[in-house]
């Protein structure tokens, strides 16, 4: 099944300055990639994914980037701001039909004021 | 609109009893998804159903777990005779799931169990 290792699992950045999480996938066949954001006690929000057909994809302050030859992905946020603070987490597809996401590990994000 | 909802949002359970967690997805969403969250951890598959059926059990890490969704719509996780293990948030997803390709999934708030 679908391996999805992600790091660092923890990254403290300055406010204003850029933050990049990172993630590498097992199954070649993987088309599929989204990142979740969760806030300490709250559901997992999809803050932006993106599918294989594409090399990147921007919304604002953050970007997704997709390597497939090296089967690896990469969130970007710029400009970071206290409100950025939480838990990021990767995921790919899994399993009959690839529907269901196998997610990574986690990265806690702490924006300093 | 009204995005997926789970009741309860706590429950604490005495280890070995039974107990039934439910999930409202969102309205004529296809596919249901259920995942289990351990403090500090992403979250872990558990199993999908889209509309009534059934199509992957395989993140079930017992029989002692089971889940149904017998109308398409709503749909229960049960969990027979909890252990302590069994303590973590589990989560509830749905998505579009149609053949326009819509695969987001929505979360809902979680269902946090305690056993003791």
């Amino acid at each position: 099944g679908e391996n999805v290792e992600q790091h660092p699992s923890t990254l403290s950045v300055q406010e204003g300055d850029s933050a990049v999480i990172k993630c590498t996938y097992s199954d070649s066949a993987s088309n599929y990639f989204p990142w979740y954001k969760q806030e300490l006690g709250k559901r997992p929000q999809l803050i932006i994914d993106i599918r294989s057909n594409v090399g990147e994809k921007k919304d604002q302050r953050i970007a997704v980037t997709l390597n497939k030859t090296a089967k690896h992905f990469s969130l970007h946020i710029t400009e970071t701001q206290p409100e950025d603070s939480a838990v990021y987490f990767c995921a790919a597809p899994r399993g009959t039909g690839r529907r269901a996401l196998t997610f990574g590990s986690g990265t806690r994000l702490q924006v300093q004021p | 609109g009204a995005g997926v909802s789970q009741s309860p949002r706590y429950k604490v359970a005495k280890r070995g009893q039974d107990v039934a967690l439910r999930c409202d997805p969102i309205s004529g969403h296809v596919s249901l998804f259920w995942y289990q969250q351990a403090l500090g951890q992403g979250p872990e598959f558990l199993t999908y159903f889209q509309n009534e059926a059934q199509l992957d059990k395989s993140g079930l890490p017992s029989d002692r777990f089971f889940a149904e969704r017998p109308e398409g719509s709503v749909s229960t996780l049960k969990i027979q005779r909890t252990q302590q293990e069994d303590s973590a948030v589990y989560l509830c997803a749905s998505s579009l799931g149609s053949s326009s390709g819509s695969i987001t999934q929505y979360f809902g708030p979680g269902t946090r169990l305690t056993v003791l």
